[in-house]
């Protein structure tokens, strides 16, 4: 079973806006990690958060991690029509493999 | 630098077929991984290897899913025999992987799978 549910399931802003996706997980994780995927493609890797930081930044990406509420939030600022993807939050335990969420398909309307 | 590279891209066969995926990670990475994506289900991992030793296997869904990684630069993923409901699109990632440095994980571009 998968890790991670990500909220919403579906995103549509103007290019130009934020945009925030929340991802929720159930257990205990050593860090979390936010991919992208566009569309007949793999998934590109965007950020890692380690369960010991709270906030993390890159570029027009922000990262927030909160362990006692097993939740994370992906921000992009100043979204842009080349943002539009599935973003997908992944959690990693103790073993060496990632438990994926459902992904949030985001659109932005140029 | 070359990235994960997968083959065949597309893949369309009958039912009762045998097939075979094929996966070369990045040159350097010591886990593999396969993974099944499904409208319904999902991104599942389906098996990983850790130098080349198969590790966890527990999301094979079945005794007619196989895969092997015979060298560090070369890895398979077999189905026989083949039914439409493994109609998907596999991927195939490779990282680094080093006890307390974590790594992210470097995806191919996927084998779409249709079994008519």
């Amino acid at each position: 079973s998968q890790q991670g549910e990500e909220d919403p399931q579906a995103l549509s802003i103007q290019e130009g806006e934020n945009a925030t996706m929340n991802c929720s997980y159930k257990t205990s994780i050593n860090n979390l990690q936010w991919y992208r995927q566009n569309s007949g493609r793999g998934l590109v890797h965007l950020i890692l958060i380690r369960s010991n930081e709270r906030e993390k930044h890159s570029g027009r990406l922000r990262v927030t991690l909160d362990t006692s509420k097993k939740s994370s939030s992906l921000l992009i600022t100043a979204s842009r029509a080349a943002d539009t993807a599935s973003y997908f939050c992944a959690t990693e335990g103790g073993a060496n493999n990632l438990f994926f969420g459902t992904g949030t398909r985001l659109t932005v309307i140029p | 630098d070359a990235g994960v590279i997968q083959s065949p891209r597309h893949e369309v066969t009958e039912m009762g077929q045998e097939v075979t995926l094929r996966c070369k990670p990045i040159s350097g990475h010591n886990s593999l991984f396969w993974y099944r994506q499904t409208m319904m289900r999902g991104l599942e991992l389906l098996i990983y290897f850790n130098n080349n030793v198969p590790i966890d296997d527990s999301g094979m869904p079945e005794d007619r899913f196989s895969a092997k990684m015979p060298n560090a630069s070369f890895s398979t993923l077999k189905i026989q025999p083949s039914e439409p409901r493994d109609s998907a699109v596999y991927f195939c990632a490779s990282r680094i992987s080093t006890r307390g440095l974590e790594q992210p994980q470097h995806f191919g571009d996927g084998t779409r799978l249709s079994i008519l």
